[in-house]
């Protein structure tokens, strides 16, 4: 079964919405959560790395005050995409890793954001 | 810098016909090394890993997958390809020193002819 939950698998807003993303570790906890976004036929772009209790670690050209993330507890991250204009528009995927190379990363099933 | 390279973007085969898709890594030391599959609008199965040892690995579905430190490669494979196999599959890498963070390569997209 999943070991990561991913919620909402589709959400279709109107422009200037802040729209929520939620990323559960089911059975584990993680310190750390990982947060790609996913283009039409492109390959997964890590947009932030959040850690439970800090501040989380943006990737160079991520704009923190439009995707905001938060990390409240050892098992929900949250990821919000603040005045969402048609360009955010995407397939966002979040993961938390293992803490072993064997396994790196769990990966949620992806929330598909559409902004009109 | 640490990458990914998969130089198809896509590929087509018929069923039943046998499939290699091309994988190379960068940076000197040996990563540990994965290929993901996506089928549309999901998110990411683990097919198979290679860390070291044996460097024909086998996975699920089918799938297998040589490692070559000569040419940086890690190709998957498969002997006979079904329609279900059609789909988004990615390479990725990891670096010990990049804290699980995993490096994916730019998918390659699987199209199955009948």
């Amino acid at each position: 079964g999943a070991v990561v939950s991913q919620h909402p698998s589709w959400v279709i807003c109107k422009s200037g919405t802040s729209v929520k993303i939620e990323c559960r570790s089911l059975d584990f906890q993680a310190t750390t959560m990982f947060w790609y976004r996913q283009f039409p036929k492109q390959s997964l772009m890590l947009m932030a790395t959040s850690n439970e209790g800090s501040k989380a670690t943006y990737e160079q050209g991520v704009e923190k005050d439009k995707f905001l993330i938060n990390h409240a507890s050892l098992t929900l991250s949250t990821l919000t995409v603040t005045s969402a204009h048609p360009e955010d528009s995407s397939f966002y995927i979040c993961s938390a890793p293992t803490g072993t190379a064997s396994q790196p990363q769990h990966f949620g099933d992806g929330t598909r954001l559409s902004i009109l | 810098a640490q990458s990914v390279t998969q130089p198809d973007i896509h590929i087509t085969v018929s069923e039943g016909a046998s499939l290699e898709l091309r994988c190379n890594y960068s940076y000197g030391a040996t990563p540990y090394l994965f290929w993901y599959v996506q089928s549309p609008g999901q998110g990411l199965q683990l097919l198979l890993k290679y860390f070291s040892g044996d460097t024909l690995v086998q996975g699920i579905k089918g799938f297998e997958a040589e490692f070559k430190r000569s040419q940086s490669s890690f190709n998957l494979r498969k002997p006979s390809v079904h329609w279900s196999d059609a789909a988004e599959y990615f390479c990725a890498a990891l670096w010990m020193d990049s804290s699980y963070k995993l490096i994916f390569g730019s998918g390659t997209r699987l199209l199955v002819r009948p």
